[in-house]
């Protein structure tokens, strides 16, 4: 059973268009992650929820939102694609304060 | 100045040496520390934890810590080529709200 799954794991679409990734855990964590990865590997913070409630939203545009229907859930939808959108985004969940991630496989988006 | 740097790389070391990661960070706040490994293409696994200044080892992982120098490292001994990977290093600021994540240090073993 994968504990932090997400999908798609392959996203190619044009600019301008709207897309949705979804994600889930099975693992019973309050807390949910989104982290895009650019190019060069650096992991950036884009929102977290705990148990639905959004505790983070980093400096994101505004055609990112997320949306947790329940704490196993996840989602992000993404408006009006750009093509500096392109990058790796990962889920992850967690147990609490202390504890490591939980990474999903993650998505790749191209913007074409 | 960033809030979690690690060694910039890449790094090249032979098959069965001691390879050696290291990170800096910020906040001194900070109770938490987590190595993650990342293989080309797949998601960061987590493969040790450190909470406590001193040396905690596994296997061939070994980390450590030391808040008063706001430094944390990974050693890897008898280093293998299924090693080869960007290692990111991961600390939990004050907040605790999230982890923060360093650029990576991509490492490579050579048979």
């Amino acid at each position: 059973d994968t504990a932090v799954s997400q999908t798609p794991k392959y996203l190619v679409t044009q600019m301008g268009n709207d897309k949705s990734i979804k994600c889930e855990q099975n693992l019973g964590h309050d807390t949910m992650y989104w982290y895009k990865q650019d190019s060069k590997k650096f992991l950036k913070i884009m929102f977290s929820y705990n148990n639905k409630e959004l505790i983070i939203n980093e400096t994101v545009p505004n055609r990112f939102s997320p949306k947790s229907p329940d704490k196993a859930h996840l989602n992000l939808h993404i408006n009006s694609l750009e093509l500096g959108d392109s990058a790796v985004y990962f889920c992850a969940s967690r147990r609490g304060q202390g504890y490591g991630y939980t990474f999903g496989s993650g998505t790749r988006l191209t913007v074409v | 100045q960033k809030e979690v740097e690690q060694n910039s790389g890449p790094l090249s070391v032979p098959e069965g040496a001691i390879a050696s990661l290291n990170c800096t960070y910020s906040d001194r706040g900070s109770q938490s520390f987590f190595w993650y490994r990342q293989y080309s293409g797949k998601s960061p696994e987590l493969i040790m934890s450190i909470y406590s200044n001193g040396d905690k080892e596994d296997g061939r992982f070994t980390a450590q810590l030391n808040k008063a120098s706001q430094y944390v490292s990974l050693l890897i001994r008898d280093s293998q080529p299924s090693d080869s990977a960007t290692y990111l290093c991961a600390v939990e600021p004050g907040s605790a709200r999230q982890l923060t994540f360093g650029s990576g240090t991509q490492l490579t073993v050579l048979p």
